[in-house]
């Protein structure tokens, strides 16, 4: 079973940027849809944005565009989540899971649902 | 935007009981696009049901996902221990592309 590993945790400054990082322990990270999703402190799950390597497709929640970059290092299968600007609101625990899809009779088919998650990485931004 | 509206959003039950869990869209949507989750402390959230009523793999049969249009229900048939947790039910958007997610419902002893 893939598992999603995560950096560290990360303390920045407000107006500064953060990256954090998730590699799949096995296959190939290109062949993944990673999304990326935070739950700040006493709120609920937020979604912010995913990337299809394979296809090169990337989207975003509005409310984090021209904020966010997801990209992808095919060799280091290694995906990054980058979010700059940052707020005290931006505090929060970020994890990267894996969307499922398969592909049979020569047709992609998207199943809309996130099975393996990381551990999470905590960004705490403070002054 | 789809809002997904989670009720009630503390339930309080005892181990054996029966746990019944709302997730109300602000309107229609496809069975296929509707997903739970449950989430502890400390720990990643872990995916329960996907299109509605399908449960993943290695999930326990006391959990049970129903409903079509905007009402979607996730059912525990007797609450075990472990199942103390926050549930979060999803949907996806395809235009554009966005996963959503409900406020949570916390289950708790």
């Amino acid at each position: 079973q893939v598992q999603m590993v995560q950096s560290g945790a990360e303390v920045k400054e407000p107006g500064s940027s953060v990256k954090v990082s998730c590699r799949a322990s096995a296959g190939t990270l290109s062949s993944y849809i990673i999304n990326w999703v935070r739950q700040a402190p006493g709120q609920g799950l937020e979604w912010m944005g995913r990337i299809f390597p394979m296809f090169g497709t990337m989207n975003y929640a509005q409310k984090f565009q021209g904020r966010v970059t997801i990209t992808a290092d095919e060799f280091t299968n290694t995906v990054y989540l980058e979010l700059s600007s940052l707020r005290s609101e931006d505090t929060a625990v970020y994890y990267c899971a894996r969307e499922y899809y398969d592909y049979w009779s020569g047709e992609y088919h998207y199943y809309y649902y996130m099975d393996v998650w990381g551990k999470g990485t905590t960004v705490i931004v403070s002054s | 935007e789809i809002v997904l509206t989670q009720s009630p959003g503390t339930l309080s039950l005892s181990p054996g009981e029966r746990a019944t869990l709302s997730c109300r869209a602000s309107q229609s949507v496809s069975t296929t696009f509707l997903a739970w989750y449950q989430h502890k402390p400390g720990q990643a959230p872990r995916l329960l049901i996907y299109r509605a009523s399908s449960r993943a793999t290695g999930v326990p049969h006391r959990f049970s996902g129903s409903g079509s249009g905007t009402d979607f229900t996730l059912t525990i048939s007797r609450v075990e221990p472990e199942d103390f947790a926050v549930y979060y039910c999803q949907h996806y958007d395809d235009s554009p592309p966005t996963f959503t997610f409900g406020q949570g419902t916390r289950l708790e002893i």
